[in-house]
């Protein structure tokens, strides 16, 4: 139990389909983040959400829209994806002014876009 | 944009040995860490440091921290098999680092019985 859990673990969709990711903690963290992890590259941070506000979104493309309704849970809407963006998708969270001590990921969801 | 540049990229080495892996940026972060992750699972934190020049040791892994906060490194004696995985160094840019962090591509270690 790492205190942090995301559902679907794999998830295949076609390029016309909708679906969300979903990212719940157990840890009473008041920030929650979602980094994507694809071959080769750095972990790219996402989206920031402090206290259920989004404070920030490193140019992702509007097909990702994340949803935050209250401290616990996070969600990644999809939809019209494209090939590359098959890939890990991490949720991490951490307490908004302890963040710099570490944060607390996901197993994360595998997905692939066909 | 602040980079983290990890070296080496792979490594693979005999039970026993010890091996250093690097974690390098001309950026200053206000603490860096370091995570381990295996095959379809999240990184796990292994330490943070956060004061220039600061070492610490976890059983066999120690990790060093440069005086200039620029850098750091992460010493692995007498590897197990166990230690095999994904090394990631990751930065923070303000203390309380809500603000997201800045990894590096990471180290794959393979550490051979």
């Amino acid at each position: 139990e790492t205190g942090v859990t995301q559902t679907p673990r794999h998830l295949v969709m076609g390029m016309t389909n909708k679906k969300s990711l979903k990212c719940e903690q157990h840890l009473g963290h008041n920030a929650m983040y979602w980094y994507k992890q694809s071959a080769k590259k750095p972990l790219e941070l996402m989206f920031v959400y402090n206290f259920k506000e989004q404070t920030e979104n490193n140019s992702v493309p509007s097909r990702f829209s994340p949803e935050c309704p209250n401290s616990s849970h996070l969600f990644l809407h999809l939809h019209t994806l494209q090939p590359e963006d098959s890939a890990l998708y991490l949720c991490a969270s951490s307490q908004e002014d302890r963040g710099g001590y570490g944060y607390t990921f996901g197993s994360g969801t595998r997905l692939t876009v066909v | 944009t602040q980079l983290l540049e990890q070296s080496p990229q792979f490594l693979s080495i005999q039970e026993g040995e010890n091996l250093t892996v690097y974690c390098n940026s001309s950026s200053v972060f206000s603490s860096l860490q370091w995570y381990r992750q295996e095959p379809g699972e999240g990184p796990v934190l292994l330490v943070t440091v956060v004061t220039g020049g600061e070492v610490k040791k976890l059983k066999r892994l120690t990790f060093q921290f440069g005086d200039a906060r620029k850098d750091s490194s992460l010493h692995i004696t007498a590897a197990q098999t166990g230690d095999t995985g994904l090394y990631l160094c990751a930065g923070a840019r303000s203390g309380g680092g809500a603000d997201g962090l800045t990894f590096g591509k990471g180290t794959h270690l393979i550490i051979q019985p």
